[in-house]
């Protein structure tokens, strides 16, 4: 099965910051199928990022996804209070077809 | 504007089946560039997959739980649906039905508000 890792589990930071979140796979993500999601309590999940880089509509672009392989990362620059939720990476492909990283909490 | 609503009991006895239907308006379920999912998460944890169908080809689950569950579409009412069998406490969860898109590199763009679902006698 292939196994997302993410990292840091929770991060604090401050208000214009960066942050720089890790997502690492246990194998090879097939064709970069590696999405990002942002989700506030009691609220679904919201797709942030697809195919490992490409934003989705609507997304300001200080949202921004890189890597390739086993390695990815999102970086959100100019952090804003409202940044504040948990952040999922998420494969398509794998065994299981779908799996989801475990977040990493942001507190701004 | 693609918008999905969960609907079923809020409360299952262990043991019995676990029914819950997804409408979709705004869009066609039998839109080929789209796949139909369940997701389940339970309380403070992470996101699971169920599994997912599409209107040309057979439902795919996750394999832990594919002697349990069921996805079936009804396109007449734009509808999908899940059944889970044998539910126990650890079904417990908010269950989400979503839409993938194949444009998106299969990223999940449209999710239900989610319904939340107990098990318990």
């Amino acid at each position: 099965d292939i196994v997302l890792t993410q990292s840091p589990g929770a991060l604090s930071l401050s208000p214009g910051e960066r942050a720089t979140l890790s997502c690492r796979a246990s194998q090879s993500v097939l064709s970069n199928y590696l999405a990002w999601y942002q989700q506030k309590p009691g609220q679904a999940p919201r797709l942030l990022i697809y195919g490992a880089s490409s934003r989705a509509t609507g997304i300001p672009d200080r949202f921004s996804g890189s890597g390739s392989g086993t390695d990815f990362a999102l970086t959100i620059d100019r952090l804003e209070p409202e940044d504040s939720a948990v952040y999922f990476c998420q494969q398509y492909g794998g065994s299981p077809l779908i799996t989801f990283g475990p977040g990493t909490k942001v507190d701004i | 504007q693609v918008q999905l609503q969960e609907s079923g009991p809020g409360l299952v006895k262990p043991s019995q089946i676990l029914s819950l239907t997804c409408s979709v308006s705004g869009g066609a379920i039998t839109s080929t560039s789209h796949h139909w999912i369940w997701f389940r998460q339970p309380a403070g944890k992470g996101l699971e997959w169920i599994g997912r169908i599409h209107v040309s080809g057979s439902p795919n689950y996750k394999s832990s739980l594919k002697r349990r569950v069921s996805i079936s579409l009804d396109t007449s009412k734009n509808q999908f649906s899940l059944t889970l069998d044998s539910v126990t406490a650890a079904d417990t969860a908010v269950y989400y039905c979503a839409r993938s898109s194949s444009f998106l590199s299969f990223g999940v763009d449209v999710w239900g508000q989610g319904t939340a679902v107990t098990v318990s006698s």
